[in-house]
């Protein structure tokens, strides 16, 4: 596509729910990046993507929370039983390599948990 | 660990004003410095960068210099608009020896800029 990809645009769920946020990088891009953006707190590197392998999943705040990604392309985020305390923004970034600094980021996916 | 430091905001300025945002940095290796800027209902997007120690980045009338000595990469920029008004975020990405990439971005907190006319 023309850029990166992500659905859904917001998300409400209860406390407990799972959720699932998708991510559809630029194609051809090899290098796929999730971050969490919550207010007052910058931006959170969560985990990388170089292929369908993941070399950095050191910033995933907890085993509640799992990332894959298939075939090079798409790659879905998800949040088991949900705490109100991942309520954010969560970002997708692709880049062409991951030896290319510009990265390009999606609209994000709002995620509020009640 | 590495890790970006950003001015505080919110920075309210008037139209043609001089910006400066500071950004500076620690870093073990040999880190890339870059400005992204999220504008209003927008996703984030790369405004300028630079790779190496003395390096200007530019962009849409913005710069920012690599100061290997001060560590810092401080925005600038002579004339702000109205549409210059979006959080800005300095970010670090490092190289390691022999050209190895650790992949992601370190991010500033961001700094909130809004130019009245």
């Amino acid at each position: 596509g023309a850029g990166v990809s992500q659905s859904p645009s917001n998300k409400v769920t209860e406390k407990g729910k799972d959720v699932e946020l998708r991510c559809d990088p630029i194609s051809g891009h090899t290098a796929l990046y999730w971050y969490r953006q919550s207010l007052g707190q910058g931006l959170e590197f969560l985990i990388y993507f170089q292929g369908n392998s993941a070399p950095d999943k050191s910033g995933l705040p907890s085993d509640r929370f799992s990332a894959e990604r298939t075939g090079g392309s798409v790659s879905t985020l998800t949040i088991q039983r949900t705490q109100q305390e991942d309520s954010a923004v969560y970002l997708c970034a692709s880049s062409l390599t991951i030896w290319t600094g510009e990265l390009f980021f999606g609209e994000g996916s709002r995620l509020t948990v009640l | 660990g590495n890790s970006v430091t950003q001015m505080e905001g919110p920075v309210t300025l008037s139209e043609e004003a001089f910006l400066t945002i500071n950004c500076t940095y620690t870093a073990t290796g040999y880190p890339s410095l870059f400005w992204y800027v999220q504008y209003p209902g927008e996703g984030l997007q790369l405004l300028l960068k630079a790779t190496k120690a003395d390096d200007k980045g530019s962009n849409k009338g913005f710069e920012a210099t690599y100061r290997k000595e001060t560590t810092s990469f401080h925005l600038e920029k002579g004339s702000v608009q109205v549409s210059d008004s979006a959080v800005y975020f300095c970010a670090l990405r490092i190289l390691g020896a022999g050209g190895t990439s650790y992949g992601k971005l370190t991010f500033g907190q961001g700094t909130i800029l809004t130019v009245h006319p």
